[in-house]
């Protein structure tokens, strides 16, 4: 079965540092892989993904993620945290079907002033 | 704008009574989905439709139901079958091609009172 693994529901860093979101998926088909961020009472926006055209994809605000086949990884970077990143971030693989997602947990962004 | 709305933006919901959530698109986007999310819990798909007059049950149906009478609109009734429903519900979108991106509304927040 197809999951997705986000380490850390909570990950703090200090505005300016580097912010590392990690996601580790399983898939036995080549995976579509998503990120997806949601502030607080809000739908969920894209930032990015990955459809096997590049695997170092650039999103929106800054971030990117790298497909690592080898790791079934697909960390979430920002180099430097701004006040405004504080979000929750989901990452989703497509599942055996077109129409499903597979989603993870979840992961909670905190930035210390 | 092209878009998915969601209406409306808090429900309150007595005991033993049905409640409708709308969802409407503009994206021209033939699969809709309805996704439940509490806290620390990510999203579940309650049910999902690829096409007009067809949909099927996600991982927590119970309790739920909805139609999909034309291609823009996917509403959501929260049954007093439900026990729990007090929950952040998201309608989400996508085209019909492999790897497309699932497009969200803004939520709406059911309440119980």
């Amino acid at each position: 079965a197809q999951s997705v693994t986000q380490l850390g529901s909570h990950v703090s860093v200090s505005e300016g540092a580097l912010v590392l979101l990690r996601c580790n998926y399983s898939s036995s088909v080549p995976p579509y892989l998503f990120w997806y961020v949601q502030y607080p009472n809000q739908g969920l926006q894209l930032l990015l993904k990955y459809t096997s055209a590049a695997t170092l994809v650039k999103g929106i605000n800054g971030f990117e993620a790298e497909f690592k086949k080898s790791e079934t990884s697909f960390h979430l970077t920002k180099p430097s945290a701004h006040m405004s990143d504080a979000a929750e971030y989901f990452c989703a693989v497509s599942g055996r079907s077109n129409y499903q997602l597979i989603w993870g947990a979840g992961t909670k962004l905190i930035i210390k002033p | 704008d092209g878009g998915i709305t969601q209406s409306p933006k808090y429900l309150f919901r007595k005991e033993g009574q049905n409640v409708t959530l709308s969802c409407e698109q503009n994206l021209n986007h033939d699969a809709m989905y309805w996704y439940r999310q509490d806290p620390g819990q990510g999203l579940r798909l309650i049910y999902y439709s690829q096409i007009v007059n067809d949909f099927q049950k996600g991982d927590i149906a119970e309790g739920y139901s909805v139609s999909r009478e034309k291609k823009e609109s996917f509403p959501l009734t929260v049954t007093s079958a439900q026990k729990n429903p007090t929950a952040f519900y998201l309608c989400a979108s996508k085209g019909g091609q492999i790897g497309e991106t699932q497009y969200f509304g803004p939520g709406t927040r059911l309440l119980v009172l």
